[in-house]
Order: structure tokens, then C-alpha cells, then sequence
């Protein structure tokens, strides 16, 4: 389809593993954003790229996360030595105006 | 204070009946969205707004910048019209979106 994608859809993993998590946005989509969403909270922005730069780290929760973006397209989410804290569903959106187009989501469990 | 508040937070209501959610924000902003996340499902956008009023079937959304509010109506509420609506405000400094905390809404046939 031509929406966007994520993988894995579910991940479980020990504590203190790293994890990788991949968005393919909608092509052409020039804004890709990372969000998740811990059991009965709301969503918490993380991180958003124009393009492969990303201007606003503010919501990385600690430096045991971080992102990157190639090409302009698929951006991965990475956590270091896991927490059961991080334990939550991942969501990635694109957009290339302001409307958000949301992937349906990972779900990570640490154990 | 939260710099996105909705109220109410739940809601239940009986099919058929006229549903308004609130949305009051505290900052500048270049955008409101509204969006809809079903349970164990993803979350679909259903609005931007930056001024005035957009409908879309059932679904009504209305902003207010002066007052800093925007509502999301639905009108002959049904069942599948359940699910969680989320309001998010977009700063007009960038591209953050600033999230409510969400309605949980059901709909009772």
C-alpha cells in the first residue's frame, strides 16, 4: 500500500538489549516524526526530521535513544540497553504538508 | 496546566445522540488537528483546521483563534464512531505537535 509502514509490529525484547525500530514514510513526504504511546498515557512526541536533519531532539526521553534518517526516507529509532520503562507502542508519521499520516505501529515489550 | 486540555475526558452516550468534544489550547499555534485512534488500532487524522469550520460527513470541526478553542461535533452518533479523539496543536514556531490527553468516547446501540 502507499501508506506509511513500520517494522516490526511487535518486538519483545530483555532488559538491557538494544532494539531497532524502522518507518518507511509515504513517498515524497518530506516530515517524518516519531511518537509513542505508554499504556493509558497519551502520545509523547520524540523526534522529528525535515528532511534527514532533525531539528528538535527535545522529547528524546534519555540519550539511551536516538534516530536517524537516510535519504530522506526510512528513519530508524533506536534504543539502547532497553528499560521496562520503554516498554510502549512506537508510532511513526509522515507528512508533507501539516497533515500527519500515522504508521500503524510497533509494540515494544522488555521483559 | 497542560497547554492542551479536552474535556471531557470520557464520554458515553446513546446512539443517535449529538456528541461535542472541547479542545482548549494555551499557546500560538499554525494548525489544529483532530484525530481518531480506535482501540488496539492506529490513529486516523480527520482534521486541520486553522480557522473556521470543515465538516466531513458526521463529523463537524470548528475553531475559534481568538478564544483559543476548537470543538469536534459528531452528529448521529453511532457505535463505530467510538474510539478515542485527540487533539493536537501545532506551534506556529515549528513543526511540534502538542498532544491532548484524548476523549474516550462510546457510543451505547
Amino acid at each position: 500500500g502507499a501508506g506509511v509502514s513500520q517494522s516490526p509490529s511487535n518486538k519483545v525484547t530483555e532488559k538491557g538489549k538494544d532494539v531497532e525500530l524502522r518507518c518507511d514514510p509515504i513517498s515524497g513526504h518530506t516530515a517524518l516524526y516519531w511518537y509513542r504511546q505508554s499504556l493509558g498515557q497519551g502520545l509523547e512526541f520524540l523526534i522529528y526530521f525535515q528532511g534527514n536533519s532533525a531539528p528538535d531532539k527535545s522529547g528524546l526521553p534519555s540519550d539511551r535513544f536516538s534516530a536517524e534518517r537516510t535519504g530522506g526516507s526510512v528513519s530508524t529509532l533506536t534504543i539502547q540497553r532497553t528499560q521496562q520503562e520503554d516498554s510502549a507502542v512506537y508510532l511513526c508519521a509522515s507528512s508533507f504538508h501539516a497533515v500527519q499520516y500515522f504508521g500503524p505501529g510497533t509494540r515494544l515489550l522488555v521483559l | 496546566k497542560n497547554e492542551v486540555e479536552q474535556s471531557p475526558q470520557n464520554l458515553t452516550a446513546q446512539e443517535g445522540e449529538f456528541i461535542t468534544i472541547n479542545c482548549s489550547y494555551s499557546v500560538g499555534i499554525s494548525a489544529l488537528h483532530w484525530l481518531q485512534q480506535h482501540p488496539g488500532g492506529g490513529i486516523v487524522s480527520l482534521f486541520m483546521l486553522s480557522s473556521g469550520k470543515k465538516k466531513h460527513g458526521r463529523l463537524i470541526a470548528t475553531i475559534n483563534i481568538q478564544e483559543k478553542h476548537s470543538s469536534l461535533h459528531i452528529t448521529a452518533s453511532h457505535p463505530r464512531d467510538s474510539a478515542v479523539y485527540i487533539c493536537a496543536v501545532e506551534m506556529d514556531s515549528n513543526y511540534q505537535l502538542i498532544w491532548g490527553a484524548g476523549t474516550k468516547l462510546i457510543i451505547k446501540p
